[in-house]
């Protein structure tokens, strides 16, 4: 199976502030088909997940445009621009490439 | 608007067996590929199982193979998870999610709507 590792495991941040995570596979991610199948999902606190990200970089609707993905290959990133208190929870990485489908261990947002 | 509504989980005795349910509306149910992800208490997020829009592909995490059966009734728009020889490692919150595709054919965009999840927990 393919490992996703993500760091940190814990991110204290400022409100207002940009906030980074970074997510890795053990394998390339990019599909015969050229695209490259790697989401991002949040969960609050209580709540349900909720994907943010599809295919690296593709917001899905009613995202807000603070948040963006990028990466290529085994690299990817998740980056909030401005930190919002409606962000704090975790959020994980997951590949749609290989079968069968692995999540990342999560990371935890919190406000300072 | 897609809606997935979880229900069956609870209580369980080790060994036992439980039959969780997710009602599906807002989509022709038909069309698209649904799953399971568990969530164990203050764990990540795990895949557990899917199935074709058509039902005829089934798909099982090694964790469950042998012990879980998917399956959906298109009468009632209903995917189920039958889960038979529970353990203390089976507790967790499940989840189901709907995809955007009909069938697991290749890579794809997983877990695009999630359900509110139901709770299982596996005790004496």
């Amino acid at each position: 199976d393919i490992v996703m590792t993500q760091s940190p495991l814990s991110l204290p941040v400022t409100l207002g502030q940009p906030a980074s995570i970074s997510c890795r596979s053990s394998q390339s991610l990019v599909y015969s088909d050229g695209n490259t199948y790697l989401n991002w999902f949040q969960q609050r606190p209580g709540q349900s997940p909720r994907r943010l990200i599809y295919k690296v970089s593709n917001r899905d609707s009613g995202v807000p445009d603070r948040f963006s993905g990028s990466g290529s290959g085994t690299d990817f990133t998740l980056k909030i621009s401005r930190v919002e208190a409606e962000d704090v929870g975790v959020y994980y990485c997951m590949q749609g490439t290989h079968w069968p489908p692995t999540f990342g261990q999560g990371t935890k947002v919190e406000i300072k | 608007e897609v809606q997935l509504l979880e229900s069956g989980g609870g209580l369980v005795q080790p060994g036992g067996s439980l039959r969780l349910s997710c009602a599906a509306s807002g989509f022709t149910f038909s069309n698209y590929a649904l799953t399971w992800v568990r969530q164990a208490p203050g764990k990540g997020l795990e895949w557990v199982s899917a199935i074709s829009g058509s039902g005829d592909g089934t798909h099982y995490a090694d964790s469950v193979k042998g012990r879980f059966t998917i399956s959906r009734d298109f009468s009632k728009s209903t995917m189920y998870l039958q889960m038979h020889s529970l353990t203390a490692e089976d507790t967790a919150v499940y989840y189901c999610a709907k995809e955007p595709i009909s069938d697991y054919v290749g890579g794809w965009d997983a877990f695009e709507i999630w359900g509110q999840g139901t709770m299982v927990t596996v005790s004496s």
